[in-house]
């Protein structure tokens, strides 16, 4: 099993400010996964971050907005730049269990934008 | 129309009672998860299934990959049960590891 730990667990934020949210994994991974979760919606996913290679963002997400780091293999960050009252979500990280069987998922960002 | 469905959205019941949240979804799939999201947020894995049947305690979760069909039961709830359901799956073919989520199930089990 993998345990994650995301830092910071919530914040309340200014309007056009950023805040970088930080993952940690407990075992190396090749893949991260960077979700989003808007009040009352489902997870979206946002981008995923291999180490070593630049993040592949999904539709609808760019790196301006959200830029990721993955420096290794059991760290990544997500930025959430220049911030709106609609960035107000809950942000997880997640890896992929060995062989695709599960995945795991970090204790979540609980993010508020004023 | 979303690539996968749950129902219901919201499910308020008495402790000790038999519970069934159904997942349907319209693409081919190589995996189905659900998952069990906790008010902070957190979110824990509960089973991942590819056929067949799963029972890990009192959960027990089957799919019927025919009829692109899954339950999830929870057997004797308990208050501690509370959380919201969400059924996740992984589209045959589809770029490796990325999940298409289900919107969720609120449980509320009353004491």
């Amino acid at each position: 099993s993998a345990v994650i730990s995301q830092k910071p667990s919530r914040d309340i934020c200014q309007r056009g400010t950023s805040l970088t949210i930080q993952c940690q994994v407990d075992s190396q991974v090749t893949m991260m996964f960077w979700y989003r979760q808007q009040p009352g919606q489902s997870l979206t996913l946002i981008a995923t971050a291999n180490q070593g290679s630049e993040a592949t963002y999904e539709s609808g997400f760019v790196i301006d907005k959200f830029p990721i780091s993955r420096p290794n293999l059991t760290f990544s960050t997500l930025t959430v730049s220049n911030m709106s009252p609609e960035d107000s979500s809950i942000y997880l990280c997640s890896v992929p269990g060995t062989g695709g069987e599960t995945q795991y998922f970090g204790p979540g960002t609980r993010l508020l934008v004023l | 129309k979303n690539e996968v469905e749950q129902s219901p959205q919201n499910l308020t019941a008495q402790e000790g009672e038999f519970i069934t949240i159904n997942c349907s979804y319209s693409v081919g799939i190589s995996a189905l998860h659900w998952l069990q999201q906790h008010p902070g947020g957190g979110i824990v894995s509960l089973f991942m299934l590819s056929s067949g049947k799963k029972k890990h305690g009192r959960l027990i979760a089957t799919i019927n990959i025919q009829e692109k069909h899954s339950s999830l039961h929870i057997t004797a709830s308990h208050p501690r049960d509370s959380a919201v359901y969400i059924c996740a799956v992984r589209s045959y073919g589809g770029a490796t590891n990325k999940l298409i989520f289900g919107t969720g199930t609120l449980l509320a089990v009353q004491p």
